[in-house]
């Protein structure tokens, strides 16, 4: 059984750079799509963006200046760096899997509980 | 860029039928998948493809998927079904995942 768990800070101070870590378990990195999914309280699902298994990137538009996501095969993980934060920053953080072949992601089948982030001031 | 809209709420009373739908334009073009979060939870995924289920979740939930909406159907409705549904699609022109706002679903 896949599992995922984030881990990184729990709070980051305003204009500072959120980074966050994915630890993948029980299944290959390979050929899946693995994302960053987060939820504001009290909100809705955002894509933040992913990166295939053959390290190719695409980003939210909306966040896609301040947004990097990496890959690591030999360690089975995949990051987040979120620059420039603000308090709408504020927001549980997901980590996912996602089906399907380029050139682009289907489903999210598997997800990690979230950690939530916040932003202070 | 693409917009899914989920009405916020449904109610339903134990044993009947909901049916939560997801309209955008042309999503009967498109592979639509479901989301179930409880509260306090991380989602969890009930419908692919617009109307494949992963092997773990009852087939009282089934999808469809047809012009401008796609519909969640969940036959015998049971107090445990209480959560928040998403709606999803990948929009190729942007080349990014799209949820929709969400429905809260209580069961009476």
């Amino acid at each position: 059984q896949v599992q995922l768990q984030e881990s990184g800070p729990g709070l980051v101070k305003s204009s500072e750079t959120l980074s966050l870590t994915c630890t993948v378990s029980g299944g290959s990195i390979s050929p899946y799509y693995w994302s960053w999914i987060r939820q504001s309280p009290g909100k809705g699902l955002e894509s933040i963006g992913y990166v295939y298994s053959s390290g190719t990137t695409n980003y939210n538009p909306s966040l896609k200046s301040r947004v990097t996501i990496s890959l690591d095969t030999s360690k089975n993980q995949f990051s987040l760096e979120l620059y420039s934060v603000t308090a709408a920053d504020t927001a549980m953080y997901y980590c996912a899997r996602a089906l399907g072949a380029p050139p682009g992601p289907d489903a999210f089948d598997f997800w990690g509980q979230g950690t939530m982030v916040t932003v202070s001031s | 860029s693409y917009v899914l809209t989920q009405p916020p709420s449904l109610s339903v009373a134990p044993g009947k039928t909901a049916r939560l739908t997801c309209g955008g334009n042309n999503i009967g073009d498109k592979s639509v998948h479901w989301y179930q979060q409880k509260s306090g939870q991380a989602p969890m995924l009930v419908i692919y493809y617009s109307s494949d289920r992963p092997s773990e979740i009852p087939d009282r939930f089934s999808g469809s998927n047809s012009g401008n909406t796609a519909t969640l159907t969940i036959s015998r409705v049971e107090v445990g079904d209480e959560a928040d549904y998403y709606c999803q699609v990948w929009d190729s022109s942007s080349d990014h995942s799209v949820f929709g706002g969400g429905t809260k679903l209580t069961v009476l």
